[in-house]
């Protein structure tokens, strides 16, 4: 059982904007800064917003972060079949001392 | 640019340690924080811990008795320990530089899978 909490799976229509939930409590979301990464199979997780809402170079601006209260949104326009992977959301947990992680997103660009 | 590369035995016996060093290029140690998670073969992420040259640890509680990790700013490398093995330590375990206070990881290295098995 993961510590944040996110859909299973989300799929949506080439060109369409999908968003992907991360819920979690005070002592992780509501405290912490937010992480998101994309996981293509067979490969290692890449980086793909970090600080809540913040993208590393390289990363197009189709990707979006925000943060509020306890949750945390990754929003992805204009979808394209590359996009579709394993999402996972990831923060410090305060009262555990640890990061955590959700337990994944599968997106479906139908 | 930074990359990351993990090495050590593929195949555990059950109650043995699993020792697996991350060889950093690119950028010294001796800044952030440097990390390790792990994956079973079709489930989410999990973190295993993170240590600082300054000696700084965090492990997550559920593995917290028994990991250890350690730094070798000789080789620019770190290191994992995870004692007595069991099937479901069966994952693949990936290295990744750790932001510190804000704890993103990036970048991470390609992963190895490591297999509990007599």
């Amino acid at each position: 059982q993961s510590v944040l909490t996110q859909p299973p799976s989300v799929s949506a229509a080439p060109g369409q904007k999908v968003t992907i939930s991360c819920s979690g409590s005070s002592s992780s979301i509501g405290s912490n800064y937010v992480s998101w990464y994309k996981q293509l199979p067979g490969t290692a997780p890449k980086l793909l917003i970090y600080d809540n809402n913040k993208r590393p170079s390289g990363i197009p601006d189709r990707f979006s972060g925000s943060r509020s209260g306890t949750s945390a949104t990754l929003g992805i326009t204009g979808l394209q079949t590359g996009d579709e992977a394993d999402y996972y959301c990831g923060t410090w947990d305060t009262s555990l001392s640890a990061g955590v992680f959700g337990g994944g997103t599968k997106l479906t660009v139908l | 640019q930074v990359q990351l590369q993990e090495s050590g035995p593929g195949l555990v016996k059950p109650s043995e340690t699993l020792s697996l060093t991350c060889t950093v290029s690119g950028d010294s140690i001796n800044l952030y924080f440097w990390s390790w998670i792990r994956q079973p073969a079709e489930k989410g992420l999990e973190w295993i811990g993170r240590i600082a040259t300054s000696g700084s640890s965090n492990y997550n509680p559920s593995l917290k008795s028994r990991v250890s990790m350690s730094t070798d700013t000789s080789k620019n490398q770190f290191s994992l320990k995870l004692n007595s093995m069991t099937a479901a330590d069966t994952a693949v375990y990936y290295c990744a530089r750790d932001s510190g206070w804000s704890n993103w990881f990036d970048p991470w290295g390609q992963g190895t899978l490591v297999t509990v098995s007599s």
